[in-house]
């Protein structure tokens, strides 16, 4: 079956640090998204991309960035880790426009 | 922009009983409409979606919603809640071609479930 991973699962690392959040779909989807859940604030847009080599900036993407070398991977980079992305990461993926999005099980990134 | 609102944060009910989460979206146009749902430690599973057509909708679970155009709602209802149905609710709305894309959540509607 189809399916939408995230890894690792749970991140513990240290403030200034670079870290990367894998997400990997095989549903061979075009659109991919990456969204941040916080307590009191639902789920908010980090980037998005519809295609390899494209790559677009959400509503909360200062700090955050993407590439999309392949259909399959879109990962997520913290380029210099603070306490205020701590947070849960989910990635979903959806075959076009005004479809379902599916999402991966999340990851929860803690920055010390 | 659009945004969607969801006015209860948290709602209790009893098994057994029924279910109404309210959820109001701002869009200049008919929106795409979606309702989630996701346990504890888990990601999101799609419930119903809204597109066209039928303004009742059908989802998975026994769940279903009621699109109001003049209310701009899209309230999602259950006739008997079981324990399983405790999780975090979402409200979504799509509203990609109109500038803006990915989906636009509301904050969540916490459901408990009193034995």
């Amino acid at each position: 079956d189809a399916e939408i991973t995230q890894s690792p699962r749970h991140k513990i690392t240290e403030t200034g640090r670079q870290v990367t959040l894998a997400c990997h779909q095989t549903w061979n989807h075009n659109n991919m998204f990456w969204y941040r859940q916080d307590l009191g604030h639902g789920l908010r847009l980090i980037h998005y991309s519809y295609g390899v080599q494209d790559t677009n900036k959400g509503e909360v993407s200062d700090g955050y960035s993407v590439s999309r070398s392949n259909t399959e991977d879109l990962p997520l980079t913290l380029e210099s880790a603070a306490s205020s992305q701590t947070s849960v990461y989910f990635c979903a993926s959806r075959q076009s426009l005004n479809t379902e999005a599916f999402f991966g099980q999340g990851t929860r990134l803690t920055v010390v | 922009a659009q945004s969607v609102t969801q006015p209860d944060i948290h709602i209790t009910v009893s098994e057994g009983a029924s279910l109404e989460l309210r959820c109001n979206y701002s869009y200049g146009a008919t929106p795409y409409l979606f309702w989630y749902v996701q346990s504890p430690g888990q990601g999101l599973q799609l419930l119903l979606k809204y597109f066209s057509g039928d303004t009742l909708v059908q989802g998975i679970k026994g769940f279903e919603a009621e699109f109001k155009r003049s209310q701009s709602s899209f309230n999602l209802r259950k006739p008997s809640v079981h324990w399983s149905d405790a999780a975090e609710y979402f409200c979504a709305v799509d509203a990609s071609g109109g500038g803006a894309d990915g989906l636009t959540f509301g904050k969540g509607t916490h459901l408990i479930i009193q034995p």
